[in-house]
Formats: C-alpha cells, sequence, structure tokens
C-alpha cells in the first residue's frame, strides 16, 4: 500500500536549529496539505499545494516556516531557528481534488529543547 | 470565523453504542468527515457525508446530518476495546480542514 509516508516520525532539537520534514503523498494524488497539531488540539492548516503550486499559506506560517513541492510529487517543510512554540506534530495530507478526502500520514513530531 | 466544535470525553461499556456530537458554522461545506486518532499516530480516515446526504451507514459508523442545525453525530454499533481513540470532526472549508478538537472516547470492560 503506498499511504502517505513522512520522514522522520520524530525530531528533537535545540533551539535556534533548523529542521526539515519530508512527506510523500499517495502517488496519484495532486494536492498536498501540511497542519500543524498541537497538544490536547486538532490539527491546524497550514499550506497546500495542487501539483507543485503552493496555492495557500496560513497566517500561522511565519517567514520561519518554507514548504516546498519542486516536482509535484514529495514536498519538504523547513522551519528556521526553531522555537520552543514550534514543538507540536507536523501532519501531511493529500487528496486527488479539492473536495475529495484527504489521506493523513502519520505525522513528524517535532520536540524542541 | 468557520468553527467546529466537540465534547471533549465520552465513556462507555464495551458492547453498548457510542454517539459522538459534533456543531459546525460553515452551511457552505459540501463534505463533513469523521477522522479517528491513536495515540502517537497520524489521523485515520472513518468515514464522510456529502452535504445533501442525511444518513450515512458504513459496517458499524452510522453517521447523521442535520443540517438546518449543523449538527454531524458519529454512532459506533457494539464499541470495542480497539475503538478507544480521540475522534476529530471536520468541515471542508476552500479545500481546507477545519477540525474541531476532538472528543476522546474511552470503552471500559
Amino acid at each position: 500500500d503506498t499511504g502517505v509516508s513522512q520522514n522522520p516520525r520524530h525530531k528533537i532539537t535545540k533551539r535556534g536549529q533548523n529542521v526539515t520534514f519530508r512527506c510523500d503523498p499517495i502517488s496519484e494524488h495532486n494536492r498536498l496539505y501540511w497542519y500543524r497539531q498541537t497538544l490536547g488540539q486538532g490539527p491546524e492548516f497550514l499550506t497546500y499545494f495542487q501539483n507543485e503550486a503552493q496555492l495557500e499559506k496560513s497566517r500561522l506560517l511565519s517567514d520561519r516556516f518554507s514548504a516546498e513541492r519542486p516536482k509535484g510529487s514529495f514536498s519538504t517543510l523547513e522551519i528556521q531557528r526553531t522555537e520552543q512554540g514550534d514543538s507540536a506534530m507536523y501532519l501531511c495530507a493529500s487528496s486527488s481534488q479539492g473536495d475529495q478526502p484527504q489521506h493523513f500520514g502519520d505525522g513528524t513530531r517535532l520536540s524542541i529543547l | 470565523g468557520e468553527d467546529v466544535e466537540q465534547s471533549l470525553f465520552l465513556s462507555v461499556r464495551e458492547g453498548d453504542s457510542s454517539v459522538i456530537n459534533c456543531t459546525y458554522t460553515d452551511s457552505s461545506s459540501t463534505y463533513l468527515y469523521w477522522y479517528k486518532q491513536e495515540p502517537g499516530a497520524g489521523l485515520q480516515l472513518l468515514t464522510y457525508i456529502f452535504s445533501n446526504m442525511d444518513m450515512k451507514q458504513d459496517q458499524r459508523l452510522t453517521v447523521l446530518l442535520n443540517k438546518k442545525d449543523k449538527h454531524l453525530s458519529l454512532r459506533i454499533a457494539d464499541t470495542q476495546t480497539g475503538d478507544s481513540a480521540i475522534y476529530f470532526c471536520a468541515e471542508i472549508y476552500t479545500d481546507k480542514l477545519i477540525f474541531g478538537t476532538g472528543t476522546r472516547l474511552q470503552v471500559f470492560p
């Protein structure tokens, strides 16, 4: 089965360091989404792509965050100069179209020391 | 803005039915979703309902939609210990999912 795959599963880093996460969507899916989930909350939208085009970014996505999907397949989410408040689960999802169900990966849990 | 609300906890005995409720604000949502999250894992799509339907059944799961009241519910029949998890209701708004805070379902023997 080729579900949504995210790497790494866990990342522990010191405050101020840069981190990068990767998401591989379901192969035939054009849409790719990033969400962030903090403890005790539901996921919150960060950004999404239609093929390689980034269509929308949430105001949650500060200048320290950047996402890419260079060939319309996998995507990366980079956080520069990490802060304590960046500690969260970062979830990736994909769908075949905008109104079709989004399927999620297992997420990357980021812990900032 | 768009908002989705759920109760935080539900505790049921194994074998009983569970009903998880949700209210949402955006009447233009085309689909409404239920996701399940187990500890340390991502979200598993359980079921979804198109907004012009009022009920959908899928094995042990029944979704009821009251569009007038913007109320969605998920009924799990014959609840098992493996159903213990957090359940999220979500509406789709401009291609983005808006989630509730989740309902933690605890199943006891």
